[in-house]
């Protein structure tokens, strides 16, 4: 089957810097996003990765190994704004989209 | 109005009501979808539309409809709530290239009592 894997909660400092993980199983790839989602609001696009590598974008940074069936998603210079979820999505090969159901991130003052 | 709207902001449903959820977009997008969000869970996609005129059936497609006569309009219908329904409900579109990226509207708070 496809699933996406990624903790449920992290914690953080504001102005620290933290990592979110995200492991994906689908049949066939076609790119990686990350999205932030505050509560009570919709989904928002952070990032898009389809070839290994990191893409960086200001504060934020993504990550992708295809051979890993890995991402990850950099925070750096935290701020209180940055509570939120965070979800990750792959696509397969027939350009379906599979949700994590993400990851809550506090920051702590 | 800009991006993607969705009417109502919430709403309590009897059981048994039919009940239809709008969705407008003023982006001229092709693609169309209703994704439902439950605690815990990831997005799940009920319907799509790839384009005015056509729709599809997504991971969880029972009990809902939809109807695409337009580029603009993509209304989700139940035709018989059940308390299984209560949910977010949330409409996207994309308008295709590499990423084709989905842009969210801001959801649609439903209790099915």
């Amino acid at each position: 089957g496809q699933n996406i894997d990624q903790p449920t909660e992290m914690t953080a400092t504001e102005g620290a810097i933290v990592q979110i993980n995200c492991t994906y199983q689908t049949s066939g790839f076609n790119g990686l996003f990350w999205y932030q989602q505050h509560a009570g609001e919709a989904p928002t696009f952070l990032s898009y990765n389809v070839l290994d590598g990191l893409e960086e974008k200001g504060r934020f940074s993504s990550f992708l190994s295809r051979s890993k069936g890995y991402s990850y998603l950099l925070l750096k210079e935290l701020q209180m704004k940055d509570s939120a979820s965070y979800l990750c999505v792959a696509r397969d090969s027939n350009y379906q989209l599979i949700w994590g159901a993400g990851t809550k991130l506090i920051i702590k003052p | 109005i800009a991006g993607i709207t969705q009417a109502p902001t919430s709403q309590i449903l009897a059981a048994g009501r039919r009940m239809t959820l709008r969705c407008t977009q003023d982006m001229r997008h092709n693609a169309m979808y209703w994704y439902r969000q439950d605690l815990g869970l990831g997005l799940r996609l009920i319907h799509y539309s790839n384009t005015a005129g056509t729709t599809g059936k997504g991971e969880v497609p029972d009990g809902y409809s939809v109807s695409r006569a337009n580029t603009d309009d993509f209304p989700l219908t139940l035709a018989s709530a059940v308390p299984s329904q209560t949910s977010v409900y949330f409409c996207a579109s994309s308008g295709g290239g590499d990423t084709d990226t989905q842009y969210f509207g801001p959801g649609t708070r439903l209790t099915v009592l």
